[in-house]
């Protein structure tokens, strides 16, 4: 089973707040992943990391930060946190290549946060 | 860029029947399929994963198939059950990506009564 955590689960805040989304998985994986889904609507991969310090932006063009000082933890940062940010946020982790087709793009998702900016 | 289509969109059923979800995508240079299965407020989890080179995969009542060249993907569900009830995704591995990319459908809404 996938051991993949994020916290806060539900967070309301206000405009022009600070605000972290932690995501932390203890299987090892290399690379990781967050998405960012309206209601509806397909999932948008926001940024996403191939290992300990590196760090790229996705499809959807966000206004958040993130960063990857250890293997097991993928934290998201908004500097200051605004309407248009309001949404579910999905952290998602995979396995290293090892030669399985199987393993490489399976990925294992966390439970998510439901951000409400307001 | 892969665009990856679900409908129905939305489908309500009573208990017992079988039903079929579609998928289809624009590029068929994929390296694999995943179905996930996502309740309200939470996050995915895989049901099926096809790799390109296989036709179908099974678990339990969930039977995937997966036609490549014609770019489509099936998900049959057997004697659905009320618990059956969620958002049903398709997801594409595209092929060419070191990153392991998916690129995902909006998902099919599945309701099942008793």
């Amino acid at each position: 089973e996938a051991d993949i955590y994020q916290t806060p689960r539900y967070l309301v805040i206000g405009t022009g707040k600070k605000i972290t989304l932690e995501c932390s998985q203890t299987m090892g994986h290399d690379k990781m992943y967050w998405y960012q889904q309206d209601p509806g609507m397909e999932l948008h991969l926001i940024h996403y990391s191939y290992g300990v310090n590196s760090t790229e932006k996705g499809d959807l063009s966000s206004e958040s930060t993130v960063s990857r000082i250890r293997t097991e933890h993928f934290p998201l940062t908004l500097e200051s946190a605004r309407p248009s940010h309001t949404s579910q946020y999905l952290c998602a982790s995979s396995p290293p290549r090892s030669g399985q087709p199987n393993s490489y793009y399976e990925q294992y998702f966390g439970p998510g946060t439901r951000l409400t900016v307001t | 860029k892969q665009e990856v289509t679900q409908i129905p969109a939305a489908l309500s059923v009573p208990e017992g029947e079988n039903l079929v979800l579609n998928c289809s995508f624009t590029d068929s240079a994929i390296y694999n399929l995943q179905w996930f299965r996502q309740d309200p407020g939470k996050g995915l989890t895989s049901l099926l994963l096809i790799q390109s080179s296989q036709r179908e995969q099974t678990s339990g009542r969930l039977n995937a198939s997966l036609d490549k060249s014609s770019g489509r993907s099936t998900l049959y569900i057997a004697a659905s059950q009320p618990g059956d009830s969620a958002t049903y995704l398709c997801a594409v591995g595209a092929r060419g990506s070191t990153l392991g990319r998916l690129y995902f459908g909006r998902g099919t809404q599945l309701t099942v009564w008793p």
